[in-house]
């Protein structure tokens, strides 16, 4: 079963919009979650990470909101570029250094 | 920089035929991962591993074996390919709990 659930599956913005990522999660173990960006050609590249500890993290236009009670994560890119076009997922390390992945969010920056 | 080689980079084999893709990490990691990527399922874990002759199960393991040979070479062991097994695969690996996890660039393996 999908441990980690990201929603939309698909999402288009314009330039200069903001994007808005969802993830949830239903492991409480999950202590650890980032999100990955994946252009096609290339290798899954580490975009921004939370752990539960925080309910926020800032990475110049990516943001990070976790709401912990809820299960729930979201990733927001401000200002969205079309380089910003690609698949993003967000994932979870649980018991055992598990590394999970949402099945991703294919996001399009128009300009 | 950790650093992640993956081989072959692409693989083509018949429905039966025995595959076996390679990862090794350069940065004495001691935790390793194989994923299969594919549309609509993102990435999947097949196994992990966290050293030298460790191997754990992860979410879609049948039809797969792996061996983790020393700290550095982990392997996913296809013995009877199919079809279904036509995917992206990446290998991926980390120092500790919860740390940046560094992939591979990939093996892209298509099974006729």
């Amino acid at each position: 079963q999908q441990q980690v659930r990201q929603s939309p599956q698909s999402l288009t913005v314009w330039e200069g919009e903001t994007a808005i990522l969802n993830c949830s999660y239903e492991d409480s173990t999950f202590d650890y979650f980032p999100w990955y960006r994946l252009f096609p050609g290339e290798s899954p590249a580490l975009l921004i990470a939370i752990r539960p500890v925080s309910n926020k993290k800032e990475d110049g236009r990516f943001t990070i909101f976790f709401n912990k009670r809820e299960k729930k994560l979201s990733l927001h890119i401000t200002d969205s570029q079309p380089g910003d076009s690609a698949t993003y997922f967000c994932a979870a390390v649980g018991t055992g250094s598990k590394l999970s992945f949402g099945k991703g969010a294919k996001l399009t920056v128009s300009p | 920089e950790a650093a992640v080689t993956q081989s072959p980079r692409n693989k083509v084999t018949v429905t039966g035929g025995n595959v076996t893709l390679s990862c090794r990490q350069t940065n004495s990691h001691n935790y390793m991962y194989w994923y299969r990527q594919d549309t609509g399922h993102g990435l999947r874990l097949i196994h992990y591993s966290y050293g030298a002759g460790n191997l754990q199960i992860g979410d879609v393991p049948d039809g797969y074996k792996a061996t983790r040979t020393t700290q550095e070479d982990f392997f996913l062991l296809l013995e009877l390919a199919s079809p279904s097994q036509t995917s992206l695969y990446f290998c991926a690996s980390g120092r500790i709990a919860n740390s940046d996890y560094t992939f591979g660039s990939g093996t892209r393996l298509l099974v006729i």
